[in-house]
């Protein structure tokens, strides 16, 4: 069974800092892996989607990476700003079927 | 162009009532799956719908069923409501859900539903 880990839980930071979130998952059979922004109360936002024979992607100051030999993906966040804040959630895509397993998420605040 | 929509934003039962939630892809978006996020936490998958029939289940009792019609759109059906099943119904839509063919999945702004 896929389990998604993501660490930390929570994260506050200074606007302008850079920052890292983690995710990890148990069995790297995938076939890809997508990072999402949650706002409160709301849906999700997909980010960035990295298939499973890909490295990372890069969309504006998003960069995310997939390791997938050693279960891992990180998304970094260049000179976060307070319209960051929000809960950031990974998902791994497996089966034929699209299936997405999704981590607990992080949520991250970004502080004037 | 219309992204991923639901229907009813909010809605509140009380236990042992049933519940109809309804969702309308993107367009040119041909497979619907539907999650079950509770707070504080992660999405669950509960089901997918491509090409009107069930393709694949995660771990949810029979009381949660299915539907999708020729135009795509979907219906998920809750029966005999448990103080648990409250939660944020996320719809999602993607194109093409066969032979492992994985596209970035759309979600919708999801179903607040109370159960009291």
């Amino acid at each position: 069974k896929q389990e998604v880990t993501q660490i930390p839980a929570a994260l506050s930071v200074p606007e302008g800092e850079n920052l890292v979130l983690n995710c990890s998952f148990t069995d790297s059979a995938i076939y890809n892996l997508q990072w999402f922004r949650q706002d409160p109360g709301k849906g999700l936002t997909s980010l960035l989607l990295i298939q499973s024979s890909q490295r990372e992607q890069t969309s504006g100051r998003l960069n995310a990476s997939l390791d997938k030999s050693s279960g891992r993906s990180t998304l970094y966040i260049a000179a976060s700003q307070p319209g960051d804040s929000a809960t950031y959630l990974c998902a791994v895509g497996t089966g034929t079927a699209s299936k997405l397993t999704f981590g607990t998420g992080t949520r991250l605040q970004v502080t004037l | 162009d219309a992204g991923v929509t639901q229907s009813p934003t909010h809605l509140i039962k009380t236990r042992g009532q049933q519940v109809t939630l309804r969702c309308s892809p993107k367009s040119g978006h041909d497979t619907v799956s539907w999650y079950q996020q509770a707070l504080g936490q992660g999405p669950q998958f509960i089901f997918q719908y491509y090409e009107e029939e069930e393709r694949q289940r995660g771990n949810f009792p029979d009381r949660f069923s299915g539907h999708q019609f020729p135009n795509y759109s979907s219906e998920l059906n809750v029966n005999a409501l448990l103080l648990g099943d409250s939660a944020l119904y996320l719809c999602a839509s993607s194109w093409g859900a066969l032979a492992g063919v994985q596209e970035t999945q759309y979600f919708g702004p999801g179903t607040r539903l109370l159960v009291l």
